[in-house]
């Protein structure tokens, strides 16, 4: 099946400074979506992306449809401790009767004080 | 504006025991769906529903049941468990792109 590749695996960044991540995928996607998990809690949707070569900002999140429809990028600006968290790639392809989402393993991003 | 609510929150089985999670939703979503959270491995798919009454299976449904006898509602079984469904069972639903999630359900199961 449909498999999204995210990198890094984990981060540990100091404050202050700039992250990036990405997730490529085989697969040509319609949509890109990138949602943030909190410890415990369920992940919660940060930016969604609907056109190859879209650049969309969330406060000090920036996010990119690649222009291939195969990649897309997480930047977070000036991270501070409460960017701690798991943040995961999603595509989605309308091919077939469902378009469920792909979601990618995830970027686990340790922030130190 | 309670969105997807879970329950249990938390659960230990006993290995061939059976249970029910619960989801709900208070949107009026058509699409709901049923993922586990195992480290390392992210959200895997087990099984979805595109409307009242209806399912199908997601990636890894081996070993679930699920249900969606009314709209708001998606439930999960597992028939006997086993250790290899200790996991964090997360139920989401959508109108069309996005996907609104429950805190999850930590599930041990010995």
């Amino acid at each position: 099946g449909q498999q999204l590749n995210q990198s890094p695996q984990s981060m540990f960044i100091q404050e202050g400074e700039d992250v990036s991540m990405n997730c490529t995928s085989s697969s040509i996607f319609n949509t890109w979506l990138w949602y943030k998990q909190d410890p415990g809690e369920g992940p919660v949707l940060l930016i969604a992306l609907y056109k190859a070569g879209e650049l969309t900002s969330n406060g000090r999140l920036t996010a990119q449809f690649g222009i291939t429809r195969k990649d897309s990028f997480l930047n977070i600006s000036a991270s501070i401790p409460s960017d701690v968290g798991i943040y995961f790639c999603a595509g989605r392809n309308y091919g077939g009767s469902q378009g469920n989402l792909i979601f990618g393993k995830g970027t686990k991003l340790s922030v130190k004080p | 504006n309670a969105g997807v609510t879970q329950t249990p929150k938390f659960r230990v089985l006993k290995t061939g025991q059976s249970m029910t999670l619960l989801c709900a939703q208070d949107m009026n979503h058509e699409y709901m769906y049923w993922y586990r959270q195992d480290p390392g491995m992210g959200l895997r798919l087990i099984h979805y529903s595109v409307g009242e009454g209806t399912t199908a299976k997601g990636e890894v449904p081996d070993g679930y049941n699920v249900s969606r006898l009314k709209k708001q509602n998606f439930l999960l079984g597992l028939e006997s468990a086993a250790p290899s469904q200790t996991s964090v069972y997360f139920c989401a639903s959508s109108y069309s792109f996005g996907y609104t999630f429950g805190s999850g359900t930590r599930l041990t199961v010995v």
